[in-house]
């Protein structure tokens, strides 16, 4: 596509569901990562993929939060058993893979009530 | 990881002056910088980035300078415009020459007409 499309582009869930949030990189990038944006705060790393290679998981604030990628284009993040802390809205951006400058998606906006 | 410092946190000026944004940074390994503009309920977009074998890169108004001996990179934004208000983030990699980034907090600009 043009650009890189997530949805929902809201959700908002009750506290303990499960939410899924979908991420279509730009066709012909190889990098996805995935950052959380808290109101009026920075942008905290949460994962990324390369390629086929292992993501590297290291910013995922707990063991609630998973992401997969599949066939190397769409990506899942999925939070379980949503707190109120994590709302926030959620962005993916993809890169080429010899490439670091980013292309953001519009992000998805998470509220749990 | 890398830590990044970014200052100030709110800055306001009158249209036509000058802006600047000063970043800082930890790892001395760190190779490519960039300034993201995050409007309003918009998705962040790269303006400018350096690359640690250069030590100003300049874009019509806007201009990136890296002091590698001090670890600080700065943005430049002369002849402000109301349509430069915005949030602005600057970035390293996580660590080393990682594609993932670390963003600073952002500077929330005010160009008052």
């Amino acid at each position: 596509g043009a650009g890189v499309s997530q949805s929902p582009s809201n959700k908002v869930t009750e506290k303990g569901k499960d939410v899924e949030l979908r991420c279509d990189p730009i066709s012909g990038h190889t990098a996805l990562y995935w950052y959380r944006q808290s109101l009026g705060q920075g942008l905290e790393f949460l994962i990324y993929f390369q390629g086929n290679s292992a993501p590297d998981k290291s910013g995922l604030p707990s063991d609630r939060f998973s992401a997969e990628r599949t066939g190397g284009s769409v990506s899942t993040l999925t939070i379980q058993r949503t707190q109120q802390e994590d709302s926030a809205v959620y962005l993916c951006a993809s890169s080429f893979e010899q490439d670091t400058a980013y292309t953001f998606g519009s992000g998805t906006r998470l509220t749990v009530v | 990881g890398e830590n990044v410092e970014q200052h100030p946190s709110t800055l306001s000026v009158q249209e036509g002056d000058s802006a600047v944004i000063k970043c800082t940074y930890s790892d001395s390994a760190s190779n490519y910088f960039p300034w993201y503009k995050q409007e309003l309920g918009k998705r962040p977009q790269l303006i400018i980035d350096i690359r640690s074998n250069v030590g100003e890169k300049k874009d019509q108004r806007i201009a990136v300078t890296l002091n590698k001996t001090a670890k600080h990179f700065s943005l430049h934004i002369t002849e402000t415009q109301p349509e430069d208000s915005a949030v602005y983030f600057c970035a390293a990699p996580l660590s080393g020459s990682a594609r993932q980034l670390t963003f600073g907090s952002g500077t929330q600009l005010t160009v008052l007409p």
